[in-house]
């Protein structure tokens, strides 16, 4: 039972607009949300997070926007640089249980 | 500060040899992890470590076991392997809940 989906494998964006990642989660356990990129070749890199309490977060170029009640979350990134080509993986996990559940990952392309 | 650091790179195993993997991380992190990755599969958790000492099973345990005897490393062991353990290996580690400092990962071939 997949309890973090990204039902999207793929996505392409020009350069300078806006790209949209999303996530989708069934434990309502879930408190706190990640999203990761990661490049070929290399390990996952922390990009931004989300508590339950809050609704959006910003940092920079990348927003997270959390709807509790659709059980959703989504990543969006402006304006989309063709760098930002990699793979994003949604991460969640539910208060003091230390463990994170990853989705499958949305590959990003990003067109010059 | 060389953060989390995974040995060996690669490595390729026949079918029954065993092996471990070596995950060190020098941030003083009390939590680790063991992750695999799999092509449509995204990162899926072997075994954890909410501090030395302790070990706990994640979403797919089956065929590896694991130990943290020094806070800095945790050890994957695969006593048995079999082809469906190739796969590329993540150890990660946090301070607290949230942010995860991955290592680089092991690409393991199971012939």
């Amino acid at each position: 039972d997949q309890q973090v989906k990204q039902n999207s494998p793929s996505l392409s964006v020009q350069e300078g607009r806006i790209s949209i990642l999303n996530c989708d989660y069934t434990n309502s356990m879930f408190d706190y949300f990640l999203w990761y990129k990661k490049y070929p070749a290399e390990g996952p890199t922390f990009l931004i997070s989300i508590s339950s309490i809050k609704d959006k977060n910003e940092d920079g170029r990348f927003t997270v926007f959390l709807n509790k009640s659709a059980k959703h979350l989504s990543l969006h990134i402006v304006p989309s640089q063709p760098g930002d080509s990699a793979v994003y993986f949604c991460a969640a996990s539910a208060g003091g249980t230390y463990k994170y559940i990853f989705g499958t990952g949305t590959r990003l392309k990003v067109l010059a | 500060n060389a953060g989390v650091t995974q040995t060996p790179k690669f490595r390729v195993l026949k079918t029954g040899q065993s092996m471990t993997l070596l995950c060190a991380q020098d941030m003083n992190h009390e939590y680790m992890y063991w992750y695999r990755q799999d092509p449509g599969m995204g990162l899926r958790l072997i075994h954890y470590s909410v501090g030395e000492g302790t070990t706990a099973k994640g979403e797919v345990p089956d065929g590896y076991n694991v130990s943290r005897l020094k806070k800095q490393n945790f050890l994957l062991g695969l006593e048995s392997a079999a082809p469906s353990q190739t796969s590329v290996y993540f150890c990660a580690s946090t301070l607290n809940h949230n942010e995860q400092f991955f290592g680089p990962g092991t690409r393991l071939t199971v012939l």
